[in-house]
């Protein structure tokens, strides 16, 4: 079964740090693009960062841009998220999701994992 | 960035019957060369992660049901549900991968009525 189990989440002050890791089963994970979407509480989806499978790209949204870097360990079958200055916006469930097809980084996702909360607050 | 609308952002539909909900896209997403358009639509019950119910704008995950179905092209997509089934109280999503940041529509909400 192809599965996602992110894990990391908590409760951080703002200005603080947090690493979230997601550890793949199931499939070959070095052959995907792999990404983090975060979902604000009871708000809608948004596409945070994505890697290549070999590493050699990344991309992110401009409001994450300098602060969040995603990395990857094929050996491991992980991903990561390391979130650095994270501000109360941030406050969101991340998912990691696989890319299906994906166009120079634009995927469509599938799986999904059950997700991390990461709450920012003081 | 593709902004993505989808409409309405709720609707309650009797059990047996039809839902549909659109979705918008502020450019086109049908890739000429291909000719496919980028668009997916997801499903996300209470609770529970999203999950892809079709690609390619009309092509059908497998295992998901034939009561869903996808159509449109270009700037303009429906998803509709044929048979509204108590298991499809859900918040729907559409999303297009033709061009990054891959971008999502608002949601909408399908209830019982």
């Amino acid at each position: 079964e192809e599965q996602l189990v992110e894990s990391g989440g908590g409760l951080v002050q703002p200005g603080g740090s947090l690493r979230l890791s997601c550890a793949a089963s199931g499939f070959t994970f070095s052959r995907y693009w792999m990404s983090w979407v975060r979902q604000a509480p009871g708000k809608g989806l948004e596409w945070v960062a994505n890697i290549k499978q070999d590493g050699s790209e990344k991309d992110y949204v401009d409001s994450v841009k300098g602060r969040f870097t995603i990395s990857r360990d094929n050996a491991k079958n992980s991903l990561y998220l390391q979130m650095n200055s994270l501000r109360a916006e941030d406050t969101a469930v991340y998912y990691c999701a696989r890319g299906g097809y994906c166009t120079g980084g634009a995927c469509y996702f599938d799986p999904w994992g059950q997700g991390t909360l990461v709450t920012v607050s003081s | 960035d593709i902004v993505m609308t989808q409409s309405p952002d709720s609707l309650a539909v009797s059990l047996g019957e039809r839902a549909t909900i659109n979705c918008k896209s502020s450019q086109s997403v049908l890739y000429t060369s291909t000719n496919k358009n980028y668009l997916a639509w997801y499903q996300q019950k209470p609770g529970q992660p999203p999950k892809v119910l079709i690609y390619w704008a009309s092509t059908r995950e497998s295992g998901v049901p034939d009561r869903f179905s996808g159509s449109g092209s270009g700037t303009d997509f429906t998803l509709t549900i044929s048979s509204l089934q108590a298991e499809d109280v859900a918040v729907y999503y559409c999303q297009q991968y033709y061009t990054t940041p891959p971008t999502f529509g608002q949601g909408t909400k399908v209830e019982i009525k």
